[in-house]
C-alpha cells in the first residue's frame, strides 16, 4: 500500500521567508511525527500528533515553528522567517496508535535556506 | 530521560564478513528498541524492533539484534555483509512504561561495506 508521502521533496528559500512542508501519512495511522535531520546529526524530534489529543510540541526549537494536522490526516509544518540554521531534512512519520509500535517514515523534504 | 548512544560514527567491513553496529540505551522503564536504516537521499526504513519476548530479534534483509538488559545494549548484527548494506543506521528507544510516544534516536552509524 501507499507509504508516507511528503512534499515538496526539495525546497530552496531565502532567509526571512516562510515555508510550508506537507506530510500525508499512511491511511488509518492516527499518530504522526515530525523530525529534523541536520547534516551529520541524528534525528531531532519536533512535534507529535496523536488522534484528537493536544499535540506534543516539546521539540519545536522556536516559536517560528508550528504544525497542524487537519482532519486527523494531512499535516503541515510551517517555518516562519526562515534562518540558515533551519536548513535540514524534515522527516515525517506515522504509525497506528494501537498494535505494532513501528513508525513509518516518509522520504523527507530537504530545506535549504540561502 | 531516554537516551541512545551509538559510539561509532562509521563501521567498515569487507563483504562476506560479519558486521556489528553498536547501540546502548538509557530508559527508566521498559525499553522499546528499534533499528532503522537510511539509504542516500531516502527516508528511514524500519529494520527490526524489540518490545518483549525473545532477546534475539530478526528483521529485514538478514539483520538481527540482541537485547541485553544487563548491558543495556541492542547491537545490530548480520552474519555476512553485502555491499548493498552500506547505509546510515539509527538505533532508537522509547520508554514502554509511559505514554511518552516519541522515539529518541542515536546520532547514527555509517556502515561501509567494501567489495
Amino acid at each position: 500500500g501507499a507509504g508516507v508521502s511528503q512534499s515538496p521533496s526539495n525546497k530552496v528559500t531565502e532567509k526571512g521567508k516562510d515555508v510550508e512542508l506537507r506530510c500525508d501519512p499512511i491511511s488509518g495511522h492516527t499518530a504522526l511525527y515530525w523530525y529534523r535531520q541536520s547534516l551529520g546529526q541524528g534525528l531531532e524530534f519536533l512535534i507529535y500528533f496523536q488522534g484528537n489529543s493536544a499535540p506534543d510540541k516539546s521539540g519545536l526549537p522556536s516559536d517560528r515553528f508550528s504544525a497542524e494536522r487537519t482532519g486527523g490526516s494531512v499535516s503541515t509544518l510551517t517555518i516562519q522567517r526562515t534562518q540558515q540554521e533551519d536548513s535540514a531534512v524534515y522527516l515525517c512519520a506515522s504509525r497506528r496508535l494501537a498494535g505494532p509500535d513501528t513508525q513509518y517514515f516518509g522520504p523527507g523534504t530537504r530545506l535549504t535556506v540561502l | 530521560a531516554q537516551s541512545v548512544a551509538q559510539p561509532e560514527d562509521q563501521v567498515n567491513v569487507a563483504e562476506g564478513n560479519p558486521l556489528t553496529v553498536k547501540c546502548t540505551y538509557s530508559v527508566s522503564g521498559n525499553p522499546y528498541l528499534f533499528w532503522y536504516v537510511q539509504y542516500p537521499n531516502r527516508g528511514l526504513q524500519f529494520l527490526l524492533k524489540y518490545i518483549t519476548g525473545d532477546n534475539l530479534v530478526k528483521g529485514s534483509y538478514g539483520f538481527e539484534a540482541e537485547f541485553n538488559k544487563s548491558q543495556t545494549s541492542f547491537h545490530l548484527k548480520k552474519p555476512s555483509a553485502l555491499v548493498s548494506d552500506s547505509a546510515l543506521y539509527f538505533c532508537a528507544v522509547r520508554d514502554g512504561n509511559t505514554g511518552f510516544q516519541k522515539l529518541v534516536f542515536g546520532t547514527g552509524t555509517r556502515l561501509l561495506v567494501s567489495p
